[in-house]
């Protein structure tokens, strides 16, 4: 079993709608959690953090769920400019090396 | 700028021939990352460094791989006798121990086609 597992997608949707991204991880001890945007290309960066709490950044919702080992991306009211790969992030406990996910892909079409 | 930056940005290179890669961190980070990305597939970690020290290498990682950072500023990633499966983007990442950890900063890349 992969550390960190993401559906690849693409996941199409039209400007406007929510979509949610979900990600699993294995290492029950896991301590750190993150979401990446990649564009086409490009070099990842940093979208937001994932606190035990749950943060919101706009349209931007992350959720961790330790029980169940997953982290969740929530975008509302797409915009174009959304279309990007979203990598999830995972950082075992007593571990500074991150895992990354294979990513999932979004598409917001007009 | 003061990012993260990666040279060659691109290289073409034959089978079997050496290549080096050079990574120049975000002045005040302390740890450095390389990881390898194939199309369609997330970073896969290779090794990283703090400061001058190379604390953990992938067990992936060929013995074709070999990373230094000399000085715990600038660092450099070489593969010797390049195969096909080597052609990846050769990704850089920095981050302040005091940072939480996964906050990384990459830069550009380094895109590597073997022939």
């Amino acid at each position: 079993r992969k550390e960190v597992e993401q559906d690849p997608g693409p996941f199409n949707v039209p400007e406007g709608a929510t979509v949610a991204f979900n990600c699993t991880y294995s290492n029950s001890a896991s301590q750190s959690f993150f979401w990446y945007r990649q564009d086409c290309r490009k070099e990842p960066k940093l979208l937001m953090s994932v606190y035990s709490s749950g943060n919101e950044d706009g349209r931007f919702t992350a959720q961790l769920n330790r029980a169940s080992q997953y982290i969740s991306l929530l975008i509302r009211d797409s915009k174009l400019s959304d279309s990007a790969t979203y990598l999830c992030v995972v950082t075992p406990g007593g571990s500074y090396i991150p895992t990354f996910g294979r990513g999932t892909s979004l598409i917001v079409h007009p | 700028d003061t990012g993260v930056s990666q040279d060659p940005r691109h290289k073409i290179t034959k089978r079997g021939q050496n290549v080096t890669f050079r990574c120049d961190p975000i002045s005040e980070h302390n740890r450095l990352y390389w990881y390898r990305q194939t199309l369609g597939q997330g970073p896969e970690f290779l090794t990283y460094f703090q400061n001058e020290a190379q604390l953990e290498k992938s067990r992936l990682l060929s013995d074709r791989f070999s990373a230094e950072r000399p000085k715990g500023s600038f660092s450099t990633l070489e593969i010797q006798r390049t195969e096909q499966g080597d052609s990846a983007m050769y990704l850089c990442a920095s981050s302040l121990i005091a940072g939480n950890t996964g906050e990384l900063f990459f830069g550009e890349g380094s895109r590597l086609t073997v022939l």
